[in-house]
């Protein structure tokens, strides 16, 4: 079994609706990251968790919220769905000292129409 | 602030030979550089990091990156590539205590049989 796991892998949806993907680690990491790729713009980051009750927004965070349920847990939300959030979304952990070395989830395909 | 500069966002090499990827950073304190890669549908995985100390590392499948501060440069270099190199390389910059990694656009590497 993967050591950080996403759901869905994949999910087409329609603007307006609301949506969640979920993240689970069995890494024992205390830090969470979500990270969303687009082709030609990389990886960008939208949210980090330090750990439960530390919540940091990234670069892209506007129209997102995260929620961050036990260590193990972290779950990004779409609360109004549109299709610019059409990309592929990473979940990745990390753990102290930190040199920035992250493990990355298999990745959510999300569709907005 | 930290970036990345990957030229080049599709590079073509024949099998057996030399893979060059490059990669410029700009960062304002001593960086922490990284490697990944993305095979198709799959998460990141690290291929190599330089922290501290060699400047020369070395990493799985046969790559390797050289620290050049000079030249604030981190090009990943395959003596000889196999087609099971074809992948996406991204550089990432980050450092030490700070919790944000910033990737570059990433490369997708082709090998030519």
């Amino acid at each position: 079994d993967a050591d950080v796991t996403q759901t869905p892998r994949n999910r087409i949806t329609k603007t307006g609706k609301r949506i969640m993907l979920e993240c689970s680690q069995t890494k024992g990491h205390d830090r969470m990251y979500w990270y969303r790729q687009d082709p030609g713009l990389g990886l960008r980051l939208i949210y980090y968790s330090f750990d439960v009750k530390d919540i940091n927004k990234g670069e892209i965070s506007d129209g997102y919220s995260v929620s961050r349920q036990a260590q193990a847990k972290f779950s990004l939300s779409l609360e109004s769905a549109i299709p610019n959030q059409t990309a592929l979304y990473f979940c990745a952990t990390s753990e102290p000292p930190n040199t920035g070395e992250l493990f990355f989830g298999e990745g959510s395909r999300l569709t907005v129409l | 602030a930290q970036s990345v500069t990957q030229l080049g966002s599709h590079v073509s090499v024949s099998e057996g030979a030399l893979v060059l990827l490059r990669c410029n950073y700009s960062s304002s304190v001593p960086p922490y550089l990284f490697w990944y890669v993305q095979y198709p549908n799959q998460g990141l995985q690290l291929l190599l990091k330089y922290t501290t100390g060699a400047t020369l590392v070395k990493g799985i499948n046969g790559f390797e990156a050289e620290f050049k501060k000079s030249e604030t440069s981190f090009h990943l270099t395959k003596p000889s590539a196999h087609m099971s190199d074809a992948a996406e390389y991204f550089c990432a910059v980050g450092f030490g205590g700070y919790q944000k990694v910033t990737f570059g656009i990433g490369t997708k590497l082709q090998v030519i049989p």
